[in-house]
């Protein structure tokens, strides 16, 4: 089925630690964003990328790295992971023509940090 | 800057009676709005969307929200409730600039009782 691929969707980690969140669309969309969602704060934009090749910061994105080196994937890096980083992440895609028609969200990774 | 008001962070309605979410909204430019809903422990769904066409939006499952300029509105409505409307609805801005990167309200979570 076409849409917006996440994984883990679970994950566990131990302060210090990094990993990678992986996410893949195949819709062919250029836009691609990551966002974290903790409890009474909406969801928060952590980086984005309009292309491959080309990445910018959002709201919150101490402690993030992003490469976009293909279309489909757009993979978000914990480089030394915190307690305040336990969150849900979610990733989206969308493209230029179709921003105004919303975006498609990935099911979600539920990180916690300990 | 744009920026997004969800007035109550929780509704609590009977099953069968209306449902009233209220959002507010601040852009710079003619705004993209949506309304997005989430399950517990699911991924974020498109309820409706407004992109500068009627103002009066119908959306999936008997929502529908109506845009009003005059007043920065976009509040979601629903004449009759269902206990499955339980979930928690984000009210979200796109706007011109932003490569249509959204904004989310806190979120406002509907509790329906039988």
């Amino acid at each position: 089925n076409a849409g917006v691929t996440q994984t883990p969707k679970f994950q566990v980690l131990k302060t210090g630690q990094s990993m990678t969140l992986q996410c893949a669309q195949d819709m062919n969309h250029e836009y691609m964003s990551w966002y974290r969602q903790d409890p009474g704060m909406g969801l928060r934009l952590i980086h984005y990328s309009v292309g491959a090749g080309i990445t910018d910061q959002g709201e919150v994105p101490n402690g993030y790295n992003v490469s976009r080196s293909t279309t489909e994937d757009f993979p978000l890096r914990l480089l030394s992971a915190a307690p305040s980083q336990t969150s849900v992440y979610f990733c989206a895609s969308s493209s230029p023509e179709r921003t105004n028609y919303g975006y498609t969200f990935g099911s979600g990774t539920r990180l916690t940090v300990v | 800057a744009q920026s997004v008001t969800q007035l109550d962070s929780h509704v609590s309605v009977s099953e069968g009676t209306p449902v009233l979410l209220r959002c507010n909204y601040s852009s710079s430019y003619s705004p993209s709005l949506f309304w997005y809903v989430q399950h517990p422990n699911k991924g974020l769904q498109l309820l409706l969307k407004y992109t500068s066409a009627a103002t009066l939006v119908k959306g999936i499952n008997g929502f529908e929200a109506e845009f009003k300029k005059s007043e920065t509105s976009f509040h979601l409505t629903k004449p009759s409730a269902h206990m499955s409307d339980a979930a928690e609805y984000f009210c979200v801005v796109s706007a011109r600039g932003s490569q249509g990167n959204l904004i989310f309200g806190k979120g406002t979570k509907l509790s329906v009782k039988p």
